[in-house]
């Protein structure tokens, strides 16, 4: 499957502060780019999602860039609080080899930890 | 539990045996998947099935195999060609393709 790079590993900010995690991709198939935060010991969650038509998207504290051109998506969280602290990882979406058929492919992962 | 269900929480395999871990959605969703996460790295696709009676292999498919004899119902076999099977499973579910996925809250699997 295609690698979905993600940056940084870690990610340690100061309450308040903004917190941003990028990733790159390599196939220019990719239409869709969820994000999900997974707390410990627990499910991942849909925070925010854009597709590829769309620029840049926000929720509340929570916003997602694409620049398809250079083949990357950041998540961007504004005003962090200690509850923000989770492991946070992006995906795309593209047309498997084998079958033509689409699924998500993630990236490692980034842990998100908000100091008060 | 959000509309879909793993079970068990923790499962213990012996060495040489095959386990299957079940995943039950009502959400209607034709679309599902079986995802592997170790620690440190992302989420891992085993195979994943967009309908009824028909699925296909992921990144990982070695030492595994699945069925969707029905639409809510996706159970996963995790057999003892697989060597190295300790892991946290998750299975997910979506409406279809390119929507975001609704995780179940995983299953563990040790080896001991």
């Amino acid at each position: 499957g295609e690698n979905v790079e993600q940056h940084p590993s870690t990610l340690s900010v100061q309450e308040g502060d903004s917190a941003v995690i990028k990733c790159t991709y390599s196939d220019s198939a990719s239409n869709y780019f969820p994000w999900y935060k997974q707390e410990l010991g627990k499910r991942p969650q849909l925070i925010i999602d854009i597709r590829s038509n769309v620029g840049e998207k926000k929720d509340q504290r929570i916003a997602v860039t694409l620049n398809k051109t250079a083949k990357h998506f950041s998540l961007h969280i504004t005003e962090t609080q200690p509850e923000d602290s989770a492991v946070y990882f992006c995906a795309t979406s593209k047309p498997r080899r084998d079958t033509g058929r689409r699924a998500l492919t993630f990236g490692s992962g980034t842990r998100l930890q908000v100091q008060p | 539990d959000g509309g879909i269900t793993q079970s068990p929480k923790y499962l213990f395999r012996k060495e040489g045996q095959n386990v299957t871990l079940s995943c039950e959605q009502n959400l209607n969703h034709d679309a599902m998947y079986w995802y592997r996460q170790d620690p440190g790295q992302g989420l891992r696709l085993i195979y994943y099935s967009q309908i009824v009676n028909d699925f296909q292999k992921g990144d990982i498919a070695e030492g595994y195999s699945v069925s969707r004899e029905k639409k809510e119902s996706f159970p996963l076999t995790v057999t003892s060609a697989q060597k190295n099977p300790t892991a946290f499973y998750l299975c997910a579910s979506s409406p279809g393709v390119d929507y975001g996925y609704t995780f179940g809250s995983g299953t563990r699997l040790t080896v001991v």
